[in-house]
């Protein structure tokens, strides 16, 4: 079983569409989630993180985390081109553990 | 404020060669962690460098060693070079026991 798990899409949607993301996670005792935006050919950049149950907002993009059911999603509000990408799902799994397992993405495409 | 920063970023090499990638890590930041990433797969960890240490690894052969610098910046080197090792390199930093990673550009690693 991976780690960290995600619909590899590709998810497309129309401009001004709500994108949704999720990510499924294998080890309960997982503590900090992070979603990075990933352009083609670029490096990873951090969107956001949570690291409580519920829903975390900064501007468009809401996550929201359910440890009971261990997911995580991503919620991306007024999708625009540029919003164009490579979504991944990053968790940490314990707090003496220090790296970062990531899913292997969902490609998302904005459609004008 | 500098982000990471991570040279050279194109590189080819042959069969058998030795490589030396490096980092520097982000202001303020002490931690460094270098991660692998394949054509359409999400970064696999290589291993966590943390006062002048390796704090952490993954499953990546002994092939792979890296290096800490008094000043932080580090350093991963890669023995017997394989076809297989063709693959974006990406060096990321977080300040001390925080799991927030940022990531550098990433070096482009070409093995023929």
């Amino acid at each position: 079983q991976k780690e960290v798990e995600q619909n590899s899409g590709p998810l497309s949607v129309p401009e001004g569409a709500i994108a949704s993301l999720n990510c499924t996670y294998s080890d309960r005792g997982s503590q900090s989630f992070f979603w990075y935006r990933q352009y083609s050919g670029k490096s990873p950049e951090l969107i956001m993180f949570i690291y409580s149950n519920g829903d975390k907002e900064d501007g468009r993009f809401t996550a929201q985390l359910n440890k009971a059911s261990q997911y995580v999603s991503l919620l991306i509000r007024d999708s625009q081109p540029s919003d164009s990408a490579t979504y991944l799902c990053a968790v940490n799994p314990r707090s003496n553990d220090y790296k970062l397992s990531f899913g292997a993405g969902t490609t998302v495409t904005v459609r004008a | 404020d500098a982000g990471v920063t991570q040279s050279p970023t194109h590189l080819i090499k042959t069969r058998g060669q030795q490589v030396t990638l490096r980092c520097s890590p982000k202001s303020g930041h002490d931690t460094v962690s270098w991660y692998q990433q394949a054509l359409g797969q999400g970064p696999q960890f290589i291993f966590q460098y943390y006062e002048e240490e390796e704090r952490q690894r993954g499953n990546f052969p002994d092939r792979f060693s890296g290096h800490q610098f008094p000043n932080y910046s580090s350093e991963l080197n890669v023995n017997a070079l394989l076809l297989g090792d063709s693959a974006l390199y990406l060096c990321a930093s977080s300040p001390g026991r925080q799991k927030t990673q940022y990531f550098g550009p990433g070096t482009r690693l070409l093995v023929l």
